[in-house]
């Protein structure tokens, strides 16, 4: 079974810029949730996805958005990038079924920099 | 708001030894999730053991397992008889029974094995 799939790997961008990055979950699985790792700040909450609807949310601003397609393959969008948003982001997926809270499959992440 | 803390930022060890990594959480709630996640340094995150609050029972999986102490809200990590594939950044992460796919990270620990 293939796993967690996220594109693209590396990407550069300047402030002010915006960036789309894809994940694609394990075939079933139906929740897909976002990460954000930088050094300083670690590894923090963006959103999480299931059926199409945005079910939890971070402290992060409005600039971060995300959706989810009926395929359970979703997509995060940063707008007006800030030097800040460099950092590693992962997406993870799961079955979200009762019983398997918090066994996430993780992505291998997309590194974005921002200039 | 609830916290994981880490406060080993690196350990190491020799090859065929036993290390345990610390972690404290804080938290309100009597019913969540506790986790180690690994990050090799391929990057991708793998769930390497689950313990569920209500369960007074420490978990195990082969040569990895957990001291959990809820009233002290601890929860260490022990791996027995360390192999070089353990390398790793090791978190500890936390989450509500609810929204098991919002985990709340340490900051890490960063294991190295001595040949």
């Amino acid at each position: 079974k293939a796993g967690v799939t996220q594109t693209p790997r590396y990407l550069i961008k300047t402030r002010g810029q915006q960036v789309t990055l894809s994940c694609s979950p394990i075939s079933g699985h139906r929740s897909v949730s976002w990460y954000q790792q930088t050094p300083g700040q670690g590894l923090q909450f963006l959103f999480e996805y299931f059926s199409e609807t945005q079910r939890n949310k971070g402290n992060f601003p409005g600039r971060f958005s995300g959706r989810q397609f009926s395929n359970s393959r979703s997509e995060m969008n940063v707008s007006t990038l800030e030097l800040g948003d460099s950092a590693l982001y992962l997406c993870a997926s799961s079955m979200r079924t009762s019983g398997t809270g918090g066994e996430l499959f993780f992505g291998e992440g997309s590194r974005l920099t921002v200039l | 708001a609830q916290t994981v803390t880490q406060s080993q930022p690196e350990m190491s060890v020799q090859e065929a030894e036993t290390v345990t990594l610390s972690c404290t959480y804080d938290t309100s709630e009597s019913d969540y999730y506790l986790f180690w996640y690994k990050q090799p340094p391929s990057r991708q995150m793998i769930l390497v053991i689950r313990q569920e609050a209500y369960k007074q029972q420490n978990a195990t999986e082969n040569r990895f397992s957990v001291n959990f102490q809820k009233a002290a809200k601890s929860f260490s990590l022990k791996i027995s008889d360390s192999q070089l594939g353990d390398a790793a950044m090791y978190f500890c992460a936390y989450s509500l029974l609810g929204g098991a796919q919002k985990l709340v990270f340490g900051q890490g620990t960063r294991l190295t094995i001595n040949p």
